[in-house]
């Protein structure tokens, strides 16, 4: 059965520090991984990730794909209360079904 | 563009009656999924459709669950019988076609059973 871990599932820092998220998969027929943040709503879509060591970056977010090691990294610097939220990471696999395998998420919180 | 609109944002439910949840996708997008969040747990995959054609429904419960995406009009989750262990946030999410980036999630509805 497919799976997503991600870890840790709760990290509590202080604003200006920098952190990284963890996303291991076995996803069959993998094509690609993704990244939600999730607020009180709708998960929002951060990244999306096919090719192993490319780095992807949006601001002071980051993310890059292992598939060798099979597992993903999203690292946000200098982070800011706004950044409090829960991070998803979902593999996708190929094929006509197009369903994301979701981990359980990693709940950032981000104090003043 | 609206985005990805879902209603009832909230809906409470007895024991044993029916829940409708509708999902109007992006303008422009034809393809819609349906995930389920239980609590402390992540999002999983329910039924993937297209226009009145439903691709994939593995992760739909065997009984009481169905979808639909009708050529006219929103896609509908319906519920029947609802028991408590239903209690979730059901999420809807489209994209415009197979293979595209990242879906556009709604807000989710978040069903109750009392």
């Amino acid at each position: 059965e497919d799976k997503v871990v991600q870890s840790p599932l709760s990290l509590v820092v202080h604003e200006g520090d920098t952190v990284t998220l963890n996303c291991s998969y076995e996803v069959t027929n993998f094509r690609s991984l993704l990244w939600y943040k999730q607020e009180k709503k709708a998960p929002t879509f951060l990244f999306m990730l096919t090719s192993s060591g490319i780095e992807k970056k949006s601001g002071r977010l980051s993310s890059i794909l292992d598939k060798k090691e099979l597992f993903s990294i999203l690292n946000i610097t200098a982070t800011q209360t706004g950044d409090s939220a829960i991070y998803l990471c979902a593999g996708l696999a190929q094929g006509g079904s197009e369903k994301l395998v979701f981990g359980k998420g990693t709940k950032l919180t981000v104090n003043p | 563009n609206a985005g990805v609109m879902q209603n009832p944002r909230h809906l409470v439910r007895r024991r044993g009656q029916e829940a409708r949840l509708r999902c109007s996708p992006m303008k422009g997008h034809s393809h819609v999924y349906w995930y389920r969040q239980l609590p402390e747990e992540g999002l999983k995959f329910m039924v993937y459709l297209q226009k009145e054609n439903i691709i994939d429904e593995s992760g739909m419960p065997k009984e009481r669950f169905s979808a639909e995406f009708p050529k006219e009009g929103p896609s509908i989750l319906r519920i029947q019988q609802v028991v408590r262990g239903d209690s979730a946030a059901y999420f809807c999410a489209s994209s415009p076609r197979t293979g595209s980036y990242g879906y556009t999630f709604g807000s989710g509805t978040r069903l109750t059973v009392v």
